[in-house]
């Protein structure tokens, strides 16, 4: 079956450091992998995708890299805000149904 | 229009009250989900429309029961709840779950349920 496994938290960072939230997978076929990101209160949005072996997804400058050979899709930053601080969830789409596999999530506190 | 709205926002409801959970997409979405979430955890699936129709669901007890008027409405009737079915529920939606897609979901805000 599909599985997700995200790295345990939660992390703690300093304002501008660097963050990496390792996510490794296991699916039948050809996943599609997300990163959503939940604000305290709040619903799940998705932060980035990527589709296929090598895509990099990016947005608000957070990157992940689809690798096939290590089946991961680690989470990165440069440089973290604390509107950072967020439970980040690493999901994959797999399978006639393409129904999310969730990993554990991430939780992640910026100070300043 | 891409977002998905839930309402409401918090619900308190006793174990013999009947209340039910409304979800709302414009986005043309042909598929539309309810999970569970508990604290500090991943949503959990409960359930699947596709074309409006019930595709999936996850063993969930009848105590719950979805409901899907048209392609933008999403409905969970709630009837003699426990307090352990106490958790955030979510809405999502997406274009169609067709093999091949890669089925990027759109969340809703959420409605915070207590049970009492």
């Amino acid at each position: 079956g599909n599985s997700v496994t995200q790295m345990e938290g939660p992390v703690t960072l300093s304002e501008e450091a660097f963050l990496t939230i390792n996510c490794t997978y296991t699916a039948t076929g050809y996943p599609s992998l997300f990163w959503y990101v939940q604000y305290p209160g709040e619903g799940l949005q998705l932060l980035l995708k990527a589709t296929k072996a090598d895509d990099k997804g990016s947005n608000k400058g957070f990157e992940a890299t689809y690798r096939k050979e290590t089946t991961s899709f680690h989470l990165e930053k440069g440089s973290v805000q604390v509107s950072d601080s967020a439970v980040y969830f690493c999901a994959l789409s797999s399978g006639s149904a393409r129904q999310l596999t969730f990993g554990s999530g991430t939780q992640l506190t910026v100070l300043p | 229009d891409t977002e998905v709205t839930q309402t409401p926002k918090h619900l308190v409801m006793g174990m013999t009250n009947k209340k039910s959970l409304k979800c709302e997409q414009h986005m043309g979405h042909r598929a539309m989900y309810w999970y569970k979430q508990k604290a500090k955890k991943p949503p959990e699936l409960m359930f699947v429309y596709s074309y409006e129709k019930l595709s999936i669901n996850e063993s969930v007890p009848s105590r719950f029961s979805p409901e899907c008027p048209n392609s933008s409405l999403l409905n969970l009737h709630l009837h003699a709840l426990q307090p352990e079915d106490s958790a955030l529920y979510l809405c999502a939606s997406s274009q169609s779950p067709t093999p091949g897609a890669y089925n990027e979901q759109f969340f809703g805000p959420g409605t915070r349920l207590t049970v009492l």
